[in-house]
């Protein structure tokens, strides 16, 4: 597709549930951002991949949060025993790499704990 | 303190004013991007600066790299402007990004 797309848009889980989600990042980007948004806040960094590099996984809040990211293609997040802290907007976001490049963002995926 | 802070948090203009937003930062950064969320979340990206100023319609964005401080100004301003803008920069020292808050912007008829 022309964009970044995401999936699912809307989950809702039990606390305690493992969740995943997905990214899949304009093709031939080779960064990929994943954030967080809580309600009525502000974009919050998770992790960053960029090509083959170790990513930045420094904006993780807790074990619970992995991402995995193969080559320059999709990426899934997984959070462990969700928690109701963890409803937020997940927002991915995609850029050709190359310093000063704009971001492509996705329309997020919209999680509900219970 | 945060690595980018944003001013004001809130915004409430008349249809027609001018608006500005401002967004100060503390670290060296490679560029510096506004983005425009609506309600509903998704997010558009509407400037990237290096350097200078930048105009795409009734908006402008400029950036002082010496002071670390950045503007998004919309002239004429209309309620479909209403929405969040945020400020982020990319890091100088690799590619990730660090937001502001954001301002939340309410253009009434």
């Amino acid at each position: 597709g022309a964009g970044v797309s995401q999936s699912p848009s809307n989950k809702v889980t039990e606390k305690g549930k493992d969740v995943e989600l997905r990214c899949d990042p304009i093709s031939g980007h080779t960064a990929l951002y994943w954030y967080r948004q809580r309600l009525g806040q502000g974009l919050e960094f998770l992790i960053y991949f960029q090509g083959n590099s170790a990513p930045d996984k420094s904006g993780l809040p807790s074990d619970r949060f992995s991402a995995e990211r193969t080559g320059e293609s999709v990426s899934t997040l997984t959070i462990q025993r969700t928690q109701q802290e963890d409803s937020a907007v997940y927002l991915c976001a995609s850029s050709p790499g190359i310093r000063n490049t704009e971001a492509f963002f996705g329309q997020g995926t919209r999680l509900t704990v219970v | 303190k945060n690595e980018v802070e944003q001013s004001p948090q809130n915004l409430t203009a008349q249809e027609g004013e001018f608006i500005t937003i401002n967004c100060s930062y503390s670290v060296g950064i490679s560029a510096l991007h506004w983005l425009q969320q609506h309600p509903g979340g998704g997010i558009v990206s509407l400037f990237m600066l290096s350097s200078g100023k930048k105009k795409h319609g009734r908006l402008i964005a400029t950036i002082n790299i010496q002071e670390k401080h950045s503007s998004l100004h919309i002239t004429a301003s209309h309620p479909r402007d209403s929405a969040v803008y945020i400020c982020a920069v990319r890091s100088g020292n690799n590619n990730d990004m660090r937001f502001g808050a954001g301002t939340r912007l309410t253009v009434k008829p």
